[in-house]
């Protein structure tokens, strides 16, 4: 069965530091998203992409995060300047439109 | 700023037990309604999806929507000590999914 993937697993950084987190969603997926869950917190819309552009982006998604689908596959999430309070896992989802997202196993962002 | 909220829980039921799951969502025109099951340090993982009013039953869940009172459950029949994770409810906007912040439930043996 089609999977979204995610690497790395964890990911651990210096704050300032920039960082990227990489997705491969399910092949046949036009829509593309980022989600946030810091620790024992709800899970947190940051930006949807579709057709080689943002559709839509939460108050979160500020100049310090971008988005990039560099080729075919990877979907990627850029934060520039890492601070503290960016630890958390991050989702990365993808569907058809409209209809069912499905989350990939997410990436643990450690910022020390 | 539309809301998803949910009874944080925590639930506990015995095993064999009806657990019900509750959540309101704050946006009448919302369509879409999903209920997701994540274990700890895991990612959402999807039981079902309900866009209709009334009942939708999926082996021993069933969801139910009620549009008028703008809310959504979720019924797990039979329960297991597997099923002892966080329930999220989500709403589908047009570009994103707004989750609420999940029910623990804990299914005792």
């Amino acid at each position: 069965e089609p999977e979204v993937t995610q690497t790395p697993s964890h990911q651990v950084t210096q704050m300032g530091q920039e960082v990227i987190l990489r997705c491969v969603p399910i092949s046949n997926h036009l829509y593309f998203y980022w989600y946030r869950q810091i620790l024992g917190q709800k899970v947190e819309f940051l930006v949807s992409f579709y057709n080689n552009e943002i559709s839509e982006k939460s108050e979160i998604f500020d100049d310090q995060f971008s988005v990039e689908r560099p080729d075919g596959s990877n979907f990627t999430l850029k934060i520039r300047s890492t601070k503290l309070e960016d630890s958390a896992m991050y989702f990365c989802a993808s569907d058809l439109g409209g209809q069912t997202q499905y989350f990939g196993p997410g990436t643990r962002l450690t910022v020390l | 700023q539309k809301e998803v909220e949910q009874n944080s829980g925590p639930l506990s039921v015995p095993e064999g037990a009806i657990a019900s799951l509750n959540c309101t969502y704050s946006d009448r025109g919302s369509q879409s309604f999903f209920w997701y099951r994540q274990y700890s340090g895991k990612s959402p993982e999807l039981i079902m999806f309900i866009y209709s009013n009334g009942d939708k039953e999926d082996g021993r869940f069933t969801a139910q929507l009620n549009k008028a009172s703008q809310y959504v459950s979720l019924l797990i029949r039979d329960s297991q000590p597997s099923d002892s994770a966080t329930y999220l409810c989500a709403v589908r906007e047009v570009n994103d999914m707004r989750f609420g912040a999940g029910t623990r439930l804990t299914v005792k043996p």
